[in-house]
C-alpha cells in the first residue's frame, strides 16, 4: 500500500530565502508524484508532477521538485520565496494498484517572514 | 479557472438540519472525490464516485452520503448536521489516466452552530 511522509509540519523561512519541503513515499510499483498548494480558505492548485522521464520537475511560481527513486523522495524546492508563498503545501502519491486514488501526506505550512 | 464548482463557500448551520453541498465538474470526468480537512489539518477521502450510479465510502468514516445521477454532479448530504461535521469540505475530480492529477473545487467551509 501506498503512503506518504511529510518530514515536517511547519517550515518558517524569511523572504528571499530558499526553501525545501520534504517528502518521502512508501511504494513497491511505479508511482506518480503531485504536489499541491493550498492557500487559505481556498482548494488545492496543481504545483507540479512526476509522471516520468526527467526527475527534476519545474513547476508554477518558481517551484520545482527532483524524484529520487532509489531514496523514495520528492522534494519540492524554491530558491527565493515571497510573501505570497505563504501556504499549505500537500505532497501526493497516485499507483496503478491503488484503483486510482492519490494519497495525500499531512501536509507542510509555510510562513514566509519579511 | 476553475473548472469544478462548489457552492456554497461557507455555511453556517443549526444542530439537526439537513444540508446538500453540491459540486459541479465541467471537465467530464468520470472520477470524482469528496475530502474533509480541519483547518490546519491533512485531507481525509470520505466518498468518491468512478461514474454514473457509482460511490464508493473512502478512507474515512463519514455520516454523510453521496449521489452520482449525472456525470457532472456529486453532492454530498448530510441528514441531520451535527457540530462534529464542522469541517471544510473539498471536491475534486481526475481523468481516467492513472498519472491524471486531482482538480480540486474551493472548497466549502461548514460550521454547524
Amino acid at each position: 500500500a501506498q503512503s506518504v511522509t511529510q518530514l515536517d509540519s511547519q517550515v518558517p523561512v524569511f523572504e528571499e530565502a530558499p526553501v525545501e519541503l520534504r517528502c518521502n513515499y512508501s511504494s513497491s510499483v511505479s508511482v506518480y508524484l503531485f504536489w499541491y498548494v493550498q492557500y487559505p480558505n481556498q482548494g488545492l492548485q496543481l504545483l507540479l508532477k512526476y509522471l516520468s522521464g526527467s526527475t527534476l520537475v519545474k513547476g508554477i511560481n518558481g517551484f520545482e521538485a527532483e524524484f529520487n527513486k532509489s531514496q523514495t523522495s520528492f522534494h519540492l524546492r524554491k530558491p527565493s520565496v515571497h510573501i505570497s508563498d505563504t501556504a499549505e503545501y500537500f505532497c501526493a502519491v497516485s499507483e496503478e494498484a491503488a484503483g486510482n486514488k492519490l494519497t495525500f501526506g499531512g501536509g507542510t505550512r509555510v510562513l514566509v517572514k519579511p | 479557472e476553475a473548472d469544478i464548482y462548489q457552492t456554497p463557500r461557507y455555511l453556517v448551520i443549526g444542530t439537526g438540519k439537513k444540508i446538500t453541498l453540491e459540486c459541479s465538474q465541467t471537465m467530464g470526468h468520470d472520477k470524482m472525490y469528496w475530502y474533509q480537512q480541519d483547518p490546519g489539518m491533512e485531507l481525509h477521502l470520505i466518498h468518491y464516485s468512478y461514474g454514473v450510479n457509482s460511490t464508493e465510502k473512502g478512507d474515512l468514516s463519514s455520516e454523510s452520503t453521496v449521489s452520482r445521477i449525472r456525470t457532472e454532479h456529486f453532492p454530498l448530504t448530510l441528514e441531520s448536521a451535527r457540530p462534529s461535521h464542522t469541517s471544510q469540505y473539498l471536491c475534486a475530480s481526475r481523468g481516467d489516466r492513472y498519472n491524471s492529477p486531482l482538480h480540486f473545487g474551493n472548497g466549502t467551509r461548514l460550521t454547524v452552530t
